[in-house]
């Protein structure tokens, strides 16, 4: 079936509006994963939900950050009163919850003026 | 799209000879390992994972070693390809019954024809 796929797959937005990310897991996958990549470096994790378990938010880098997953579908990412460190690719990823490898979407890529 | 890698440690190797990426991993206690490949504009793919209780893993032209004394994963390609070519990543699970990953910062590999 379809891989993860991820919208917009670009977004440019003004310094202290709000923006939301959204991302379609695979099918039947009940792990979902949000991570940042700035440029030129690795991926930081953000925010991981697994089934019906309350989401681990410890990479959330501030309030302003937050996520929600309709059950076991769609995923958004909003970020609120967006600043220009916030200008990076977000990447979404989902799994299997009995296997530990992880299937990317493209990312979205956020560029904040 | 987005290139990915343009500040991170760069390995270049000729067509057809092997390539060797490390990487330094941060917790002890990471009981599993991914390597993942980036190309440009893409998000990481999956290539080969260890589990620590191992300390050698051979997949189709790639193995991935793990020396947990040092904790120093590394990966091995053989007869490099122009299609080789990308960003690599090595992924730690920390444990503890969590899928919750740490990436390294990764190390772009440049083939040259």
């Amino acid at each position: 079936g379809a891989g993860v796929s991820q919208s917009p797959s670009n977004k440019v937005t003004e310094k202290g509006k709000d923006v939301e990310l959204r991302c379609d897991p695979i099918s039947g996958h009940t792990a979902l994963y949000w991570y940042r990549q700035r440029l030129g470096q690795g991926l930081e994790f953000l925010i991981y939900f697994q089934g019906n378990s309350a989401p681990d938010k410890s990479g959330l880098p501030s309030d302003r950050f937050s996520a929600e997953r309709t059950g076991e579908s769609v995923s958004t990412l909003t970020i609120q009163r967006t600043q220009q460190e916030d200008s990076a690719v977000y990447l979404c990823a989902s799994s299997l919850s009995e296997t530990h490898e992880q299937f990317f979407g493209p990312g979205t890529r956020l560029t904040v003026l | 799209g987005e290139s990915v890698g343009l500040h991170l440690p760069t390995l270049s190797v000729q067509e057809g000879d092997n390539s060797i990426i490390n990487c330094a991993y941060s917790n002890s206690a990471s009981d599993y390992f991914i390597w993942y490949k980036q190309e440009s504009g893409k998000g990481p793919q999956f290539i080969i994972d260890i589990r620590s209780n191992m300390d050698k893993r051979q997949g189709q032209r790639v193995t991935v070693l793990l020396n947990k004394t040092v904790k120093h994963l590394s990966l091995q390609i053989a007869a490099t390809q122009p299609g080789d070519s990308a960003v690599y990543f090595c992924a730690e699970n920390i444990g503890s019954g969590t899928y919750k990953y740490i990436f390294g910062t990764g190390t772009r590999l440049k083939v040259l024809a």
